[in-house]
């Protein structure tokens, strides 16, 4: 299993981003794709996830409004888009698998990180 | 929204038990999943569902959870368990992190 995300990105606030991940190894659809961001010296937040299989999303009501996940099935590719960025939105953005049993998810294989910088 | 309390720090000397702990709500009836991460590194599955080893994971790590805390216990530590540990829940549609806490081996 191996999940590939895009580069580093820089952005002005007011932006917005999207970064991706590319899943390979296993059957993409599935299981679930969550994202997860960690701020600089900080702990670990839960933004989203996805199920590849029909598409639909659960967001944390945090970024409700401001966040959108996607999935593109011919590449097994997922995309998470966060707009108006804001500098408090600097972080490392992780994409992660979700395996599941009984009501639960937990994350067993983990992308390498992207870093977003928000800077004017 | 439900909120998962970890020690900021715990140090062990080489060779003793590291106990972290996690506490929440009643969460002994949520299935508590732990996670290791490493300076400049993406985090690792440590245990999953309370007490279930991931695969790699040595049997010195193991977990419990019980009433009001969940832990993840680390024996026989060796310098290279010196990390950042978070405990994670899901709570209705929501994933739910502790703070983590930053193990030292002395």
């Amino acid at each position: 299993v191996q999940l590939v995300q895009s580069g580093a990105e820089v952005k002005k606030p007011g932006a917005s981003v999207k970064v991706s991940c590319t899943a390979s190894g296993y059957t993409f659809i599935t299981y679930y794709m969550h994202w997860v961001r960690q701020a600089p010296g900080q702990g670990l937040e839960w933004i989203a996830m996805i199920n590849p299989s029909g598409g639909s999303t659960d967001y944390a009501q945090k970024f409700q409004g401001r966040v959108t996940v996607t999935r593109d099935t011919s590449t097994n590719t997922v995309y998470m888009e966060l707009s108006t960025l804001r500098s408090e939105d600097t972080a490392f953005y992780y994409c992660a698998r979700g395996d599941a049993a009984s009501g639960t998810f937990w994350l067993d294989y983990w992308g390498q990180g992207t870093l977003v910088a928000v800077s004017s | 929204s439900y909120v998962l309390t970890q020690p900021p720090s715990v140090s062990v000397a080489p060779g003793n038990t590291a106990i972290i702990t996690c506490g929440g709500t009643n969460i002994g009836i949520k299935n508590v999943h732990w996670y290791q991460q490493k300076p400049g590194q993406a985090p690792v599955l440590v245990i999953y569902s309370d007490s279930d080893r991931a695969s790699g994971i040595p049997y010195r790590f193991s977990g419990s959870n019980s009433g009001n805390t969940a832990t993840l216990t680390i024996s026989r530590v060796e310098a290279g368990d010196e990390a950042d540990y978070f405990c994670q829940v899901w709570d209705t549609t929501t994933g739910v992190f502790g703070g983590g806490t930053k193990l030292t081996v002395l």
